[in-house]
């Protein structure tokens, strides 16, 4: 019963590739996010979405693109993947009328080679 | 703007010292004030929060509004308190973290 849950939770990839994370919660929450946690552990809003609308992109290449098919999921898709994209990536989504939580996934790690 | 400011990067303690872990922010309304932690390679959970007014793992936080401070206290420090801290504010439907801080509690 997970609330909040992020595939692939590792992934290793070459520079150039393109690739996708994926992340569902099955809360019921209206908002969701992604954030980048770098290796210093900043951790940085990349996008936000809520009811499957965009309402925030912070300054995050365009080689990023973040898709919401329903308001419980929240993919994230990395084009011309490079170094500098290597981070762990934190999912997450809150419920705003009530508690204003987070709740975060487990995190994607993603290497770029 | 809006903004969170942890000013301590690292922090170093012994076991049964007392720990704060500092926190001040800056926004304009009323905001509602956090702490995370992750402990090695786990996700960011929540501590507490600001309008609870609990204690969790024996850390207390008390939102001075005069000094625009929400810092994190606990009068003993375990080993297994070693973690990342992140402070963060929330208002406007967003989410403001701090750089974190990390604590390392010593045997």
């Amino acid at each position: 019963d997970t609330a909040v849950s992020q595939t692939p939770k590792y992934l290793v990839t070459q520079m150039g590739n393109d690739k996708s994370i994926k992340c569902e919660q099955n809360l019921g929450h209206d908002t969701m996010y992604w954030y980048k946690q770098d290796s210093k552990k900043f951790l940085k809003i990349m996008f936000s979405y809520n009811n499957k609308e965009l309402i925030i992109n912070e300054t995050v290449p365009n080689r990023f693109s973040p898709k919401s098919p329903d308001k419980a999921h929240l993919n994230l898709h990395i084009n011309s993947l490079e170094l500098g994209d290597s981070a762990v990536y934190f999912c997450a989504s809150s419920d705003f009328a009530n508690t204003g939580e987070l709740f975060f996934g487990e995190g994607s790690r993603l290497t770029v080679l | 703007a809006q903004r969170v400011t942890q000013p301590e990067k690292l922090l170093s303690v012994f076991k049964g010292a007392p720990v704060e872990l500092k926190c001040n922010y800056s926004y304009s309304g009323s905001p509602e004030l956090f702490w995370y932690v992750q402990y090695s390679r786990q996700r960011l959970q929540l501590l507490l929060r600001h309008i609870s007014r609990e204690s969790i793992k024996g850390f207390t936080a008390d939102l001075n509004k005069g000094e625009t401070s929400f810092h994190l206290k606990k009068p003993f420090a375990q080993e297994e308190d070693s973690a990342m801290y992140y402070c963060a504010l929330s208002g406007g439907n967003q989410f403001y973290f701090g750089t974190g801080t990390s604590l390392t509690v010593i045997p």
